[in-house]
């Protein structure tokens, strides 16, 4: 089966600028996650969102945005570009809501490198 | 990692076995998960515990303790291909999501 994918997978933009990254999960995964894994720092969770819900999100600002699609593929937008928001954006699928059990570990799509100058 | 804590890098010889410890705070836990992440590449999924006790896979094994909040990930007979981050991530009960360690950075040696 086909993976998590991602596009784009490397981005550079400038301070200010909005940027929208894409995700397509796994067939048959309804739920879709966005994390964050600056250097140094770790995957910090950004959003979940199920069945076209957004579920939960982390310790954000609100220019960190997003959506999910009927067809459970999803976007994270980010307004107002600043410098410490150069990361790797993993977005994540699971089969079911939980993403907290055997059967439906999350599983990562390779992300998108966006680089703010 | 917000309340996760495991070693940021360790060290260990082709052959040989190690130890990655992960302690998490114990209030709403609901899981506990391994990953692999290679340099450049997405994290892959290793194990996950619920409850006390060793899960074995192979070469790579997962022990938890729920009272203690400590967990490890046993690597047996390493090979190169095993250098990679280990991530540790504690599931968030009722909010349903994965909170991540920082990783642990291991290199494995000849």
């Amino acid at each position: 089966e086909a993976g998590v994918t991602q596009s784009p997978t490397h981005l550079i933009k400038t301070r200010g600028q909005q940027v929208t990254l894409r995700c397509s999960p796994i067939s048959g995964h309804t739920s879709v996650y966005w994390y964050q894994q600056a250097l140094g720092l770790g995957l910090q969770f950004l959003l979940w969102y199920d069945e076209g819900e957004e579920r939960n999100r982390g310790n954000f600002p609100p220019r960190f945005s997003g959506r999910q699609f009927p067809n459970y593929s999803s976007e994270l937008n980010v307004n107002a570009l600043e410098l410490e928001d150069s990361a790797l954006y993993l977005c994540a699928s699971s089969l079911t809501t939980g993403g907290a059990s055997y059967n439906s570990p999350l599983h990562f799509g390779n992300g998108t490198r966006l680089t703010v100058t | 990692g917000q309340n996760i804590d495991q070693p940021t890098e360790m060290t260990a010889t082709e052959g040989a076995i190690v130890q990655i410890n992960c302690t998490y705070q114990t209030s709403g836990f609901n899981g506990l998960f391994w990953y692999q992440q290679h340099a450049g590449e997405a994290p892959t999924f290793l194990s996950y515990n619920v409850l006390d006790g060793l899960e074995e896979k192979g070469r790579f094994s997962s022990f938890l303790s729920r009272s203690k909040g400590y967990s490890y990930l046993l690597l047996k007979e390493l090979q190169m291909k095993d250098s990679a981050s280990y991530l540790c991530a504690r599931g968030g009960g009722a909010t349903n999501k994965l909170i991540f360690g920082t990783g642990t950075l291991l290199a494995v040696q000849p």
